[in-house]
């Protein structure tokens, strides 16, 4: 079964930028692997931020962007704020119909 | 406003079963692949199992298979995730998901399964 790789934990000045990634065992993360980005604070269920690589929500706010980036897809965060403080995880479709999730990035700011 | 809510979850003994329900609304439920999804406690996400918009088409994860069964009645507007053989690692919050085309979350329902 395919490994989801993400960095365990990362930290951000507020204001800052950061770049969160999300690899695949089996190789290079496409678009094909429809890449979502979840967000998820203490006692919350996941909310999504980004679908299908870079598609937003309503509700996503401006300062985050979804991207492919050297062979996995990122998650960016530009002009951090306190609120951003949270767990995030992406999820890659692969064949057979499964989703795998990343292990998650627990993101401090800092 | 799509909405995703679940029920059934509860305190099960080791090799028991339990029916989690999850009720769909603001949204055509019968032509949309639904996930389930659960989260240990502390721990990360898992995706366990999705089924395609009429139920001919569904898939498990390896820790499920043969003891979870994913199905739906589309004039319901309802998803199933029937768990048999429960193990005290299945001990989660199982979400329901409709992750294609978006991704929604329900509320989630605690399963704990001890003696």
């Amino acid at each position: 079964q395919a490994v989801v790789t993400q960095e365990p934990s990362l930290t951000v000045s507020p204001g800052g930028t950061v770049t969160l990634t999300c690899g695949s065992s089996t190789g290079a993360v496409t678009s094909g692997h429809y890449p979502y980005w979840f967000q998820q604070k203490p006692g919350q269920a996941p909310r999504t931020l980004i679908y299908d690589t870079s598609k937003k929500h309503s509700w996503t706010p401006a300062r985050f962007s979804g991207s492919l980036l050297g062979g996995k897809a990122a998650l960016t965060l530009s002009g951090a704020q306190p609120e951003d403080e949270a767990d995030y995880y992406c999820l890659l479709l692969y064949s057979g119909g499964r989703w795998v999730f990343g292990g998650g990035t627990k993101l401090t700011v800092l | 406003e799509v909405q995703l809510v679940e029920s059934g979850g509860g305190l099960v003994q080791p090799g028991g079963s339990l029916r989690l329900s999850c009720a769909a609304s603001g949204f055509t439920f019968s032509t949309y692949w639904m996930d389930w999804v659960r989260q240990a406690p502390g721990k990360g996400l898992v995706w366990v199992s999705r089924i395609n918009s009429d139920g001919s088409y569904i898939s498990y994860a390896d820790s499920v298979k043969g003891r979870f069964t994913i199905s739906r009645d589309n004039d319901r507007n309802t998803l199933y995730l029937q768990m048999n053989s429960l193990r005290a690692d299945d001990t989660a919050v199982y979400y329901c998901a409709r992750v294609y085309d978006g991704g929604y979350w329900g509320q989630g329902t605690l399963v704990t399964v001890s003696s």
